[in-house]
Parts: structure tokens; C-alpha cells; sequence
């Protein structure tokens, strides 16, 4: 079946830093991929939809300069959370699809920590 | 727009009980609707979809939904309860883009 890999799992920084996580659907090319958030005890929310060679469209309400997508292959999406701060620990999540009509597939998640 | 409406945010059975999680959607389209489960730390499996046709959708490990355009409801079933069910199980709808709208979560609980 179609797995995407997401990484790192974890990650702790420093407030100021930047962090970057990887997206990569292992055996089928995504067309677009999709990033959450989800808070402690909370839902997923969707951050921003990623499309392969485009800009990413971002969500109301999420600040597209500090949470930077690139999309550049068919199979990686990344995200960077620039200049992290506390606020921004959490879990992120990314999905995958491989055409309009298909089915999601989900990373594992990252758990990130910023001290 | 859509929505969707977990009623419940914990749910507490009995090993071997019936389980029954709670899922209100709000569509002006018709809707895609799914469950996921999430365990600890981890991302999200599809337990099931509906999309079109048949409106009782069986999925994994036993469990089942109903969709009741009547009733905007997409409530989640397994008739008997095991340890290994107990996590979070998000409701979610969707349009034919597949962008999806979760809701609040609910968390199972199963008593030995």
C-alpha cells in the first residue's frame, strides 16, 4: 500500500531557530500533499494544501512566512518552521494523495519541541 | 463549507461491549465522510470512507459506519469491543478534492 515517511519523528530546538521536516510518499508520486497541526487533546487543523511545482496555498489564519512549504519533486514536500518559538511546539502532520479524487495517506507525524 | 460534530469527546466501554462513536457533518456539497484513528505519537490510518453508493461502508478491525443523509449523521460501530481499539477516532468530511475537515476527536476507552 502507499506509505508516506515523514521526518524526523521528533525534533527539540531552540526558540529563534529554524526547523525543517521532510514529507516523502515512498512508492507513489503525490500530486499534492496536505500539512496539519494538532494541538494536545485537539484535531488535526489544516495548516497549508502543497502542490507539486506551485506555490502552497495556506489556510486562514497561518502565516506563510514562518511556516515555509517547498514542493519541489513529486515525492518530498517540506516544511520549515522559521524563527520557532514556544507557541509553535507541536504535533505536524502531512497527508499525500496521488490525483484529485484519491484517497489520503498519512505520515507518522513530528512531534516538535521548542525550549 | 463543511463541519463536522463529534458528540463526545471520551467514550468508555467495556471489553467485548458495543461501540458507538458519534459523527454529525454539515456539508453543502455532498459529502466525502471518513474515519481515522490515531494512536499515541502516531499519524492517522483509515479506518473507512464513504464517497457514493453503498451507505453502510464496513472498514478494518471490524468496524462499520452508516451514513444518514437524513439525519447528516456517519456514526462509527464495532459490534464487540477489544483492548487494541482503545485511541483517538476522527470523523471527517470532505468534498470530491478530498480536503479534509476533521472534527475534535473522541477518545475509546475499553475496560477490561
Amino acid at each position: 500500500g502507499a506509505v508516506v515517511s515523514q521526518h524526523p519523528s521528533r525534533v527539540i530546538c531552540k526558540s529563534g531557530t529554524s526547523v525543517k521536516i521532510e514529507c516523502r510518499s515512498l512508492d507513489f508520486q503525490a500530486t499534492t500533499m496536505f500539512w496539519y497541526r494538532q494541538f494536545p487533546k485537539k484535531s488535526l487543523m489544516l495548516m497549508a494544501t502543497s502542490n507539486e511545482g506551485s506555490k502552497a496555498t495556506y489556510e486562514q489564519g497561518v502565516e506563510k512566512d514562518k511556516f515555509l512549504i517547498n514542493h519541489a519533486s513529486l515525492t518530498l514536500s517540506t516544511l520549515t518552521v522559521t524563527s520557532a518559538h514556544p507557541e509553535d511546539s507541536s504535533f505536524y502532520i502531512c497527508s499525500a494523495r496521488v490525483g484529485r479524487e484519491s484517497p489520503l495517506h498519512f505520515g507518522n507525524g513530528t512531534r516538535l519541541t521548542v525550549t | 463549507a463543511q463541519s463536522v460534530t463529534q458528540l463526545g469527546s471520551h467514550v468508555s466501554v467495556s471489553e467485548g461491549a458495543l461501540v458507538l462513536l458519534r459523527c454529525n457533518y454539515s456539508s453543502s456539497v455532498p459529502p466525502y465522510l471518513f474515519w481515522y484513528v490515531q494512536y499515541p505519537n502516531q499519524g492517522l490510518q483509515l479506518l473507512l470512507k464513504y464517497t457514493t453508493g453503498a451507505t453502510l461502508v464496513k472498514g478494518i478491525n471490524g468496524f462499520e459506519a452508516e451514513f444518514k443523509k437524513s439525519e447528516t449523521s456517519f456514526h462509527l460501530t464495532k459490534p464487540s469491543a477489544h483492548m487494541s481499539d482503545a485511541a483517538e477516532y476522527f470523523c471527517a468530511v470532505s468534498d470530491s478534492s478530498y480536503k479534509l475537515i476533521f472534527g475534535s476527536g473522541t477518545r475509546l476507552l475499553v475496560r477490561p
